[in-house]
């Protein structure tokens, strides 16, 4: 019921491409859907979020696509370049009572852009 | 600007030998406080969440222990640790703006923990 499906484990992108990343999830109650970019050695980063109440976020070359009927959503990077070179994961969460978001993450999807 | 800091980097300590991971919070009140921990290659798991100081839940059963002691700190320790408490913790934080939780979550640099 809390898990978040990620999808491709790796990926490999040329240069100036689209890398796409789908995840899928169980939970109807999940409000708020992030995506976080994590370099070799760090904490991850937020990225971009997208609510269910719209189907698509764009931020730069980062767009969210959301499906809520699928329980689907998905990353895309547009003209993808080596420095977008890292892992992703995507999560999901409920905001509780008290406020408290629990995130639920996929496995992470490792992308490497060529030149 | 809201800063958040873990120590140390890298630790490597003997199975057996007690643990403790701090994480302070800068730049902002009353956080909500995570510990993560990240298995090489994998994902991230909740280990333990924080409302408030002295308020701690537990997420999974371990080896493990969290503590709030004061409102911008929280810290991971064991008594004992197993090699399999070998992995990247990560501390993050999100913070309540009056009745309405922020979604947003945001982690710190890590600690690259090996548990010899």
């Amino acid at each position: 019921q809390q898990q978040v499906k990620q999808s491709p484990q790796s990926l490999i992108v040329q240069k100036g491409g689209i890398s796409i990343i789908n995840c899928a999830y169980e939970n109807t109650a999940f409000d708020y859907f992030p995506w976080y970019q994590q370099f070799p050695g760090k904490g991850p980063a937020l990225l971009i979020a997208i609510r269910p109440d719209v189907s698509e976020k764009k931020e730069g070359r980062f767009t969210i696509s959301f499906n809520k009927s699928a329980k689907q959503f998905s990353l895309h990077i547009m003209d993808s370049q080596p420095g977008d070179s890292a892992t992703y994961f995507c999560a999901a969460s409920k905001v509780s009572n008290f406020g408290n978001e629990k995130l639920t993450f996929g496995t992470g999807t490792r992308l490497t852009i060529i030149p | 600007s809201q800063t958040i800091h873990q120590w140390p980097a890298t630790l490597v300590q003997p199975v057996g030998s007690p643990l403790s991971l701090e994480c302070t919070v800068e730049g902002t009140s009353n956080p909500n406080l995570y510990w993560y921990r990240q298995a090489a290659g994998r994902g991230l798991q909740l280990l333990f969440y924080s409302v408030g100081i002295g308020q701690i839940s537990s997420e999974v059963p371990q080896n493990l222990s969290a503590s709030r002691p004061q409102d911008r700190q929280f810290i991971l320790s064991s008594k004992k640790l197993l090699l399999s408490d070998s992995g990247f913790y990560l501390c993050a934080w999100s913070v309540l703006y009056g009745t309405e939780a922020s979604y947003e979550q945001y982690f710190g640099p890590g600690t690259r923990l090996t548990v010899t």
